[in-house]
């Protein structure tokens, strides 16, 4: 079974810095999907920044961007500019590429806050 | 765009009711499922289903069961509820497209039971 470790509860970072969250996984698949989600306090899961590990390219979404190293298993998410809307719990998810209903394995999340 | 809706969006039940959450689809979807989420932690996956009838336990499936008459509607049942069971439940839905299709979540039910 696949796991998704966040070693990261809680970030803090000011407005208009950088940011990055840490994200690690587990699986003996060689195809598969890795997702950012974002929660705000509102409690809705909104998709951030998506990754297909069989491209090399690292995904970039505006002001959102992954680091991905397929070997090393790590999917970390950059958040340049922060702004206060930015706050949030984030949850790394990973996918199967195959097999039936493709179901998302998440992290426990990491608490970014941002600061004046 | 209704997306997928949830109800209701809070309830509170005492220890032995029994309760069904609602979940509505209009994106068509095949692929739907049910997750909770405990205070502090990620998701976890209860059932899920890859169409009209058919549905699977997923990672923490005891305690509930699911149903799928139709493409649109995918209803969580808690029978005999425990303390436990206390948590915030999505549920999603998404297209097959071989897992990259993103999951589209409803904006929760935050249940208590006491």
């Amino acid at each position: 079974a696949q796991t998704v470790t966040q070693s990261q509860p809680e970030m803090s970072v000011q407005e208009a810095e950088t940011v990055t969250l840490s994200c690690t996984y587990d699986t003996s698949e060689s195809d598969y999907y890795l997702f950012w989600y974002k929660q705000p306090p509102s409690r809705q899961m909104i998709l951030v920044i998506r990754q297909e590990a069989y491209k090399q390219q690292n995904a970039t979404e505006n002001r959102f961007s992954v680091n991905f190293q397929k070997a090393a298993k790590s999917f970390s998410l950059k958040i340049s500019d922060s702004q206060l809307g930015d706050a949030a719990m984030y949850f790394c998810a990973y996918r199967s590429f195959t097999g039936t209903a493709s179901k998302l394995t998440f992290g426990t999340g990491t608490r970014l806050q941002v600061t004046l | 765009n209704a997306g997928v809706t949830q109800t209701p969006k809070f309830r509170i039940l005492k220890i032995g009711q029994s309760m069904t959450l609602q979940c509505a689809q209009d994106m068509n979807h095949n692929y739907m499922y049910w997750y909770r989420q405990d205070p502090g932690m990620g998701l976890k996956l209860i059932y899920y289903s890859v169409g009209a009838g058919i549905t699977d336990k997923g990672e923490v499936p005891n305690g509930y069961n699911v149903s799928r008459s139709t493409t649109e509607d995918f209803p969580l049942r808690l029978e005999l509820a425990a303390p436990s069971q206390t948590s915030v439940y999505f549920c999603a839905s998404s297209s097959p497209g071989q897992g990259r299709a993103p999951l589209h979540f409803g904006n929760g039910t935050r249940l208590t039971v006491t």
